[in-house]
């Protein structure tokens, strides 16, 4: 089985400072990774994601996401962030099914 | 293109009730999912469907239950609705049956937002 630990519930960060949001995952098996963003009232946007190859994911709106797989870890980046990514976050792992496991989300709050 | 469209988008129940949630897959997409969203939780997943058939299922009761079909248009139902039923309702679309076939994610609607009152 896999598993998903966010370990932020929210993230306070200046406008055009950068962010990191962490996530960590367990399991067993090789694993496909991902990020979503969700903003107020609507689904889930996908951000990146990792299936294999480079362990350096580059997704849309200028965020980033490395694969380590000793650490198990997937932390999400961006170099300088807008008001207008203030939204949850959402990293996800999935051992190759649609069965994704999601974790509790970080908010992120972008503050002028 | 357009995306996964759900409906309705909002929805109001009494308890007890019966509820069925409808979903329209990205043009082209054969595979189906459903996720449960509770107020300040991740996505649970509920239901896959590829090419009409139950291809995984979350741990829900018995009382959702779900279909797609020939045009690979989906719906969930959920009967006699309990209070903890409330919740967003995600419908997500992919190619095929699995990561390993197309490379392909999940792409997500905007959900349907049920209260069970």
């Amino acid at each position: 089985a896999q598993s998903v630990t966010q370990l932020d519930s929210q993230v306070p960060v200046f406008e055009e400072a950068p962010v990191e949001l962490r996530c960590n995952y367990s399991s067993s098996v090789s694993v496909y990774l991902f990020w979503y963003v969700q903003y107020p009232n609507q689904g889930l946007q996908l951000l990146l994601k990792y299936l294999s190859g480079s362990t350096l994911v580059k997704g849309i709106n200028g965020f980033e996401a490395e694969f380590n797989k000793s650490q198990t870890s997937f932390h999400l980046r961006k170099p300088s962030v807008h008001i207008s990514d203030t939204a949850e976050y959402f990293c996800a792992v999935s051992a190759g099914t649609y069965k994704y496991i999601f974790g509790t989300g970080t908010r992120l709050k972008v503050l002028a | 293109d357009a995306g996964v469209t759900q409906s309705p988008t909002h929805l109001i129940k009494t308890r007890g009730q019966h509820v069925t949630l409808r979903c329209s897959p990205i043009s082209g997409h054969k595979s189906v999912s459903w996720y449960q969203q509770v107020l300040g939780q991740g996505p649970q997943f509920i239901f896959q469907y590829y090419e009409k058939e139950e291809r995984g299922r979350g741990n829900f009761p018995d009382r959702f239950s779900a279909r797609q079909f020939p045009n690979y248009s989906s719906e969930l139902n959920v009967n006699a609705l309990l209070l903890g039923d409330s919740a967003l309702y995600l419908c997500a679309s992919s190619l095929g049956r699995g990561l390993r076939s197309y490379n392909s994610p999940l792409h997500f609607g905007n959900g349907t937002r049920l209260t069970v009152t």
